[in-house]
């Protein structure tokens, strides 16, 4: 099974600073042929569901800001707010759905500094 | 607008079984992937099932393996999670959550949208 680890496990951040999440997976999720790297980054704001920020480890879900970006490839990924706004505290996920086991990070929790 | 609705949570005693629900409605149910996927309140998540849109094909975590069954009805629009012997360590929010159809692979790529979710507390 392909095990997905966050860092740091909380992170606070000032209001209108850049906030960087990393997930490492423990193999690969590029897939050669495609040459997409199959990651996903969510955010869960307290009480509500999971949301998809990020997909194919870089491209934007539609209707997020655009202060979100996502990066890397193989193994180690980042999740960057380039300018930390009030409504972005929440807790971040990263998962991969290169195995059909899929697997979750244990979440990066963002708060204001 | 998409929108997935779980129910039938509830408490439940050790051993015992119970059965979620998840109605979807705002899209072409018949088409996609779903998944259960659980959290533990205050920790993170956890995938536990999917299931393809003609739900020929199923896959479990292992921790829920032989102990739960995930099936759908598509002219309902409504997927299912049948749960046995359920344990403490079952007690969780369960949500449902659709997946993306990717090409060239097997199974689907991410979660969108998801449910909000009901809660199952196995306690005696």
């Amino acid at each position: 099974d392909i095990v997905m680890t966050q860092s740091p496990d909380s992170l606070a951040v000032s209001l209108g600073e850049r906030a960087t999440i990393n997930c490492k997976s423990s193999q690969s999720v590029l897939y050669s042929p495609n040459n997409k790297n199959y990651l996903a980054w969510y955010q869960q704001k307290p009480g509500q569901p999971p949301r998809l920020v990020i997909y194919w480890a870089s491209t934007r879900e539609s209707g997020v800001p655009d202060r979100f970006s996502g990066s890397g490839s193989g193994t180690d990924f980042t999740l960057t707010i380039s300018s930390l706004q009030a409504e972005d505290v929440a807790v971040y996920y990263c998962q991969q759905y290169y195995s059909a086991q899929y697997s979750f990070g244990q979440g990066t929790k963002l708060e204001i500094k | 607008e998409v929108q997935l609705v779980e129910s039938g949570g509830g408490l439940v005693q050790p051993g015992g079984s119970l059965r979620l629900s998840c109605a979807a409605s705002g899209f072409t149910f018949s088409n996609d992937w779903m998944h259960w996927v659980r959290q533990v309140p205050g920790k993170g998540l956890v995938w536990v099932s999917h299931i393809n849109s003609d739900g020929s094909r199923t896959m479990y975590a292992d921790s829920v393996k032989g102990r739960f069954t995930i099936s759908r009805d598509n002219a309902r629009n409504t997927l299912y999670l049948q749960m046995h012997s359920l344990r403490a360590e079952d007690t969780a929010v369960y949500y449902c959550a659709r997946g993306y159809n990717v090409a060239a692979i097997s199974h689907s790529g991410w979660f969108d949208p998801w449910g909000q979710g009901t809660l199952v507390t196995v306690s005696s």
